[in-house]
């Protein structure tokens, strides 16, 4: 069975620091990876999503930053943090087959930026 | 305007007394639409994928179903350990790969 992992599992960080938060999955290969943002009153949004290696795409323009240096590894960057990105950060994979594919979350980092 | 309108916000059920959460979507072509339950500091549990309109899935006690502009969970004799925030999501075609979430709807369900 397919599994994925987020760490830090909590991250307190004050502002103009750099950030780095890291996925992993387990269990698949070749899988598309996503990272969302879940801001308090908001639904989530998507940040960044991959469907290979070094590949990426941004839905968003802001401060951060994602890389895919490994198959199964998705990395979540920003060079200096900001008020604004406190929130919390899900990676999410669904199966690189295209098509309607679902996709699955992991347990999340929270952020708190100071 | 938002794309996926959920309602209502919160809700507030006794144990064994079922209800309906809706989820209403304003998208040009639907590819699918998803259902997850999520927990307080956890990320989103995967539910359901409805991909047509007439289309019902189930699973223990909640039912969704999909119409052309929205789809509804139902939770029948719900018990205090459904409650969570139910999330709705859909995926559009001609678009990128990312799901358009609502707000939620929050369930709590006492005993």
């Amino acid at each position: 069975s397919q599994t994925i992992h987020q760490w830090p599992a909590t991250l307190v960080q004050p502002v103009g620091s750099p950030l780095s938060l890291e996925c992993t999955v387990e269990g698949t290969s070749n899988p598309n990876l996503y990272w969302y943002r879940q801001a308090a009153g908001r639904g989530l949004q998507l940040l960044f999503y991959s469907v290979g290696i070094g590949q990426i795409s941004s839905e968003v323009p802001q401060n951060l930053s994602a890389s895919r240096p490994q198959d199964r590894q998705f990395i979540l960057s920003s060079k200096k943090l900001l008020l604004s990105d406190s929130g919390f950060y899900l990676c999410a994979w669904s199966p690189g087959t295209g098509g309607l594919e679902t996709q699955y979350f992991g347990p999340g980092t929270r952020l708190l930026v100071l | 305007e938002d794309q996926v309108t959920q309602s209502p916000e919160a809700l507030r059920l006794q144990e064994g007394e079922s209800s309906s959460l809706n989820c209403s979507y304003t998208v040009s072509g639907l590819r699918g639409l998803f259902w997850y339950r999520q927990d307080p500091g956890k990320g989103p549990e995967f539910l359901f994928t409805l991909y047509s309109a007439g289309e019902e899935k189930e699973k223990e006690r909640l039912k969704a179903t999909l119409t052309k502009k929205e789809s509804f969970l139902h939770i029948t004799a719900p018990k205090p350990e459904d409650s969570a925030t139910y999330l709705c999501a859909v995926k559009e075609w001609g678009g990128s790969e990312k799901l358009v979430f609502g707000k939620g709807t929050k369930l709590t369900v006492n005993p």
